[in-house]
C-alpha cells in the first residue's frame, strides 16, 4: 500500500515555462511534505518543503502547494531551465521528525530547449 | 562539512557472500536512516535510529539484512547471505530531529550480486 503516490512516471517540459509536478498522499497522520530533487549517481537533495498548516510555500522560482482536503499537493517550478531536468521525489513524514520519510516513486522531469 | 559518506560507492559480489556496506552521518545529526532504491518499489525505509538507537527496523525485507549503529559517527547495513534480488541501490541519510530542512542523503552504494 503506497501512502505517497507520484502518478506521472515522466514529464516534459519546454524550457522558460512552468513544470508542474503532482503528489497524493493517504495518511491523515502526515503533518509534514518535501521534496527531492535527484541527479543520476548521486543522492536525493533537498529541494522545499512545507507544514500542513500552510497552504503554500515558496523558493525562488519553486513552489510547493497543498491541499489538504484532497490531500495532494504540487511543486511548481518557474521558469523552467535545463539543469532542473532530474527525478523529483515527493515524501511526506508523521511524529514531527523524529520518524523516517515515506517517499514518492518520483517523476522524471525533462526540459527541452 | 562533507556530508553524509557512504561506502562502497559501489559493490559487485556473488550470491551467498556477505556485503557490509557503510555510512558516516554529519557532525551533530542524531537521526540516521537506511533507504533501498529499486525501480519496482522506488526509496524504500528499511531501518532508522534516533541517538544510535534503533527505532523502527519494520523496513527490513528479511532476516538476513541488520544494521548497526555502534557510535554517532558510523553505521553498517549487513546482508548475509546476499542474494540477486537484493541488487539495489542503498542510500545511508541524517538529519537532526526537528529540523525542518530534510534529511542530507549520501551518495549511495550501488550493490549488484550476481
Amino acid at each position: 500500500d503506497q501512502q505517497v503516490k507520484q502518478n506521472s512516471p515522466s514529464l516534459s517540459v519546454q524550457e522558460g515555462r512552468i513544470s508542474i509536478l503532482n503528489c497524493d498522499y493517504t495518511n491523515s497522520m502526515f503533518d509534514y511534505f518535501l521534496w527531492y530533487k535527484k541527479y543520476p549517481a548521486e543522492g536525493p537533495t533537498f529541494l522545499i518543503s512545507i507544514s500542513s498548516i500552510k497552504d503554500k510555500n515558496e523558493d525562488g522560482r519553486f513552489t510547493v502547494f497543498l491541499n489538504k482536503s484532497a490531500k495532494h499537493l504540487s511543486l511548481h517550478i518557474v521558469p523552467s531551465q535545463p539543469g532542473d531536468s532530474a527525478v523529483y521525489f515527493c515524501a511526506a513524514r508523521s511524529g514531527g521528525g523524529a520518524d523516517g520519510l515515506t517517499f514518492g516513486k518520483g517523476t522524471h522531469l525533462i526540459i527541452q530547449p | 562539512d562533507a556530508g553524509v559518506i557512504q561506502s562502497p560507492r559501489h559493490e559487485v559480489t556473488e550470491m551467498g557472500q556477505e556485503v557490509t556496506l557503510r555510512c558516516k552521518p554529519i557532525s551533530g545529526h542524531n537521526s540516521l536512516f537506511w533507504y533501498r532504491q529499486t525501480m519496482m518499489r522506488g526509496l524504500e525505509l528499511l531501518i532508522y535510529f534516533n541517538n544510535n538507537v534503533p527505532i523502527d527496523d519494520s523496513g527490513m525485507p528479511e532476516d538476513r539484512f541488520s544494521a548497526k549503529m555502534p557510535n554517532a559517527s558510523f553505521s553498517t547495513l549487513k546482508i548475509q547471505p546476499s542474494e540477486p534480488r537484493d541488487s539495489a541501490v542503498y542510500f545511508c541519510a541524517s538529519s537532526f530531529t526537528g529540523t525542518d530542512g530534510g534529511y542530507t542523503f549520501g551518495s549511495g552504494t550501488r550493490l549488484t550480486v550476481v
